[in-house]
């Protein structure tokens, strides 16, 4: 089946300094990436769309400034915490499509990255 | 965002139990999916559903897509301990591929 690579799994930064985020599709072209922050014993909260080539789009109330995303190629987006705070602190989990029509809506998840902001 | 409200928040499982949880909605989903997560880990696919009244097994796992297109259910028989974690359900819309996620819930071993 489909895998999604995320890297870092766990990060640990200092209050200030900005953090990448890799999402790589291994054996597919992901068109589409999307990008969700989960809170401890929460749901998944969707915060951007990332097409390859394009603009990402922000849910409301995600600040695009504070997290950049990138889909620079069809393997590969990153997502970066510029300026990162303790509220950043948060579980970021990428998934990616590999239907640009989005009819095979079934999304692949990778294992996610634990940010801690001390 | 809008939330799929689903049921139970959590329950405790003992070995050889059949589990059963649900999702619910206002509106109409015209995919549902249902997803496991282990701590530390990203959400891992079970049954996608595609049409209403779908009915589709997994394994021991079997999953219905409702009839009137908003609601969902899961089944897991005869539980084993490896069942322990978050389950997630998971609607689509036509157009966008965007996931809108219930709450989940938290499955755990009775002590």
């Amino acid at each position: 089946g489909a895998v999604v690579s995320q890297h870092p799994s766990r990060v640990i930064c200092k209050s200030g300094t900005s953090v990448k985020i890799e999402c790589r599709s291994l054996d597919f072209q992901a068109t589409t990436m999307f990008w969700y922050r989960q809170f401890p014993k929460q749901s998944l909260m969707l915060m951007a769309t990332s097409n390859e080539g394009s603009k990402a789009t922000y849910e409301q109330g995600v600040e695009k400034d504070k997290f950049l995303i990138n889909h620079a190629s069809l393997t590969l987006s990153t997502l970066t915490v510029t300026s990162a705070h303790p509220e950043d602190s948060s579980f970021y989990i990428c998934s990616a499509s590999r239907d640009r029509d989005l009819v095979d809506e079934k999304l692949f998840f990778g294992s996610g990255t634990q940010l801690s902001v001390l | 965002g809008q939330q799929l409200n689903q049921s139970p928040q959590s329950m405790f499982i003992q070995e050889g139990e059949d589990v059963s949880m649900n999702c619910t909605s206002s509106s109409i989903f015209n995919t549902w999916l249902w997803y496991k997560q282990d701590p530390g880990e990203g959400p891992v696919l079970l049954i996608a559903l595609y049409k209403a009244g779908e009915l589709t097994s997994n394994g021991r796992l079997t999953a219905q897509f409702g009839i009137t297109r908003k609601d969902s259910f899961l089944n897991i028989s005869a539980s084993i301990p490896s069942d322990v974690g978050i389950y997630f359900c998971a609607g689509s819309k036509a157009a966008g591929n965007k996931l809108t996620f219930g709450g989940g819930t938290r499955v755990l071993v009775k002590p």
